[in-house]
């Protein structure tokens, strides 16, 4: 079975531009989070999507958007970026989602390393 | 405020021997209690996921234990590897949504 993927891999933006991420689940989930990871820090929660609704979603700028599609391939965007936006973003898909209750495991793609200039 | 904090922030061992990692959390309603490993550049992978009942939890050479009362787990890896180097993350699931996912505390193994 196929794991997670996104694309691309690596991306060099500079400031003022927008960016779209792609994230490919696991064949049969449903569930697609994104988060975000800087030098340091915890993975910051931005969003979940499930069955191309999205069902919750963290504390960033409207600036961060994203969907997902009815095959469960889900996309995020980045508009207007800026110099703090350069992370490590990563996607996780699950069967159900990981709503609290839930112990659904979450299977995480290697990532986009985002710098901007 | 919902919190987990991971201890130590980094440690170093020599392979072959044993170490266990701290998570404290203050998160509540508490639901579950997940141990993720991450190598440098990768999307963490999990290890273990336990519920309220739980108190320990097996793979492999990590094992897990939570104390609910305390609020507190450990992540002990046994005999470690080369291969152990990555960051060991806690999460902790509430009864709503959230997943608040602790800083994670990297580990270096030295031949």
């Amino acid at each position: 079975k196929a794991g997670v993927t996104q694309t691309p891999r690596y991306l060099i933006k500079t400031r003022g531009q927008q960016v779209t991420l792609s994230c490919s689940p696991i064949s049969g989930h449903r569930s697609v989070s994104w988060y975000q990871q800087t030098p340091g820090q915890g993975l910051q929660f931005l969003f979940e999507y499930f069955s191309e609704t999205q069902r919750n979603k963290g504390n960033f700028p409207g600036r961060f958007s994203g969907r997902q599609f009815s095959n469960s391939r889900s996309e995020m965007n980045v508009s207007t970026l800026e110099l703090g936006d350069s992370a490590l973003y990563l996607c996780a898909s699950s069967l159900g989602g990981v709503r609290g209750t839930s112990t659904d495991t979450q299977y995480f793609g290697p990532g986009t390393r985002l710098t901007v200039l | 405020k919902n919190q987990v904090e991971q201890s130590p922030q980094s440690l170093i061992i020599l392979e072959g021997k044993n170490c266990t990692l701290q998570c404290n959390y203050t998160v509540s309603p508490f639901s579950n209690l997940r141990w993720y490993k991450q190598d440098t550049g990768r999307g963490p992978v999990s290890l273990t996921i336990m519920t309220f009942s739980e108190n320990t939890k097996s793979n492999g050479r990590y094992t897990a234990t939570l104390d609910a009362d305390t609020k507190q787990s450990s992540l002990h890896i046994t005999a470690s590897q080369l291969s152990d180097s990555a960051s060991y993350i806690c999460v902790v699931g509430d009864s709503n949504y959230q997943l608040i996912w602790g800083a994670g505390t990297k580990l270096i193994i030295k031949p």
